[in-house]
């Protein structure tokens, strides 16, 4: 079985300030991991993803995350937020032979000026 | 076309009504998926298509919920009886091919609300 947990439904960080977006992940199977932004009235847009090769990942628009498997751990950063970060995030989850992605619960990100 | 496409964008019924919500992956892409977004339950997987063949419905949540997938193109979400429970925004995405690794991309949605 496969899930994510993400820690704080709600975050808010101030212009130029570090972003950091939690996810837990728990799977019995090396995981493939995913974060997506959802923009207000818009589709879950792909930020980035973790595959099995470098446990850092560098993503769109300045993201990253990294891998941690003795934390079970994919959290997201970005050093300085921009008010255009503003938007709702998801952490997922899939592998071991499930197609689909299993979702967290998101954490929507507020940018103050 | 550039992105995954979903008709309508909106829709409205009343309970008890049929509806239909189609995707139109994106070209080249084998695998189909729909997801319902909604309050309360956060996004759930539904159904993925390999093709036109679903190996996977395990998500559909009754048996008021069926999909197809014609021409290895575009697909149908239909929901039978439409219930105030079934308001959502149902996503639609496509990869390349099946698989864990395989990155999703999305469609910007149906919002369906059943009054």
């Amino acid at each position: 079985a496969q899930s994510v947990t993400q820690l704080g439904s709600h975050v808010s960080v101030s212009e130029g300030a570090l972003v950091l977006l939690r996810c837990n992940y728990s799977s019995s199977v090396p995981p493939y991991l995913f974060w997506y932004v959802q923009y207000p009235n818009q589709g879950l847009q792909l930020l980035l993803k973790y595959t099995s090769a470098a446990t850092l990942v560098k993503g769109i628009n300045g993201f990253e995350a990294e891998f941690k498997k003795s934390e079970t751990s994919f959290h997201l950063t970005k050093p300085s937020a921009h008010m255009s970060d503003a938007a709702e995030y998801f952490c997922a989850v899939s592998g071991g032979g499930a197609n689909n992605l299993f979702f967290g619960t998101g954490t929507r990100l507020t940018v103050i000026p | 076309g550039a992105g995954v496409s979903q008709s309508p964008s909106n829709k409205v019924t009343e309970k008890g009504k049929d509806v239909e919500l189609r995707c139109d992956p994106i070209s080249g892409h084998t695998a189909l998926y729909w997801y319902r977004q909604s309050l309360g339950q956060g996004l759930e997987f539904l159904i993925y298509f390999q093709g036109n063949s679903a190996p996977d419905k395990s998500g559909l949540p009754s048996d008021r919920f069926s999909a197809e997938r014609t021409g290895g193109s575009v697909s149908t979400l239909t929901i039978q009886r439409t219930q105030q429970e079934d308001s959502a925004v149902y996503l639609c995405a496509s990869s390349l091919d099946a698989g864990g690794l395989e990155t999703q991309y999305f469609g910007p949605g149906t919002r369906l609300l059943v009054l």
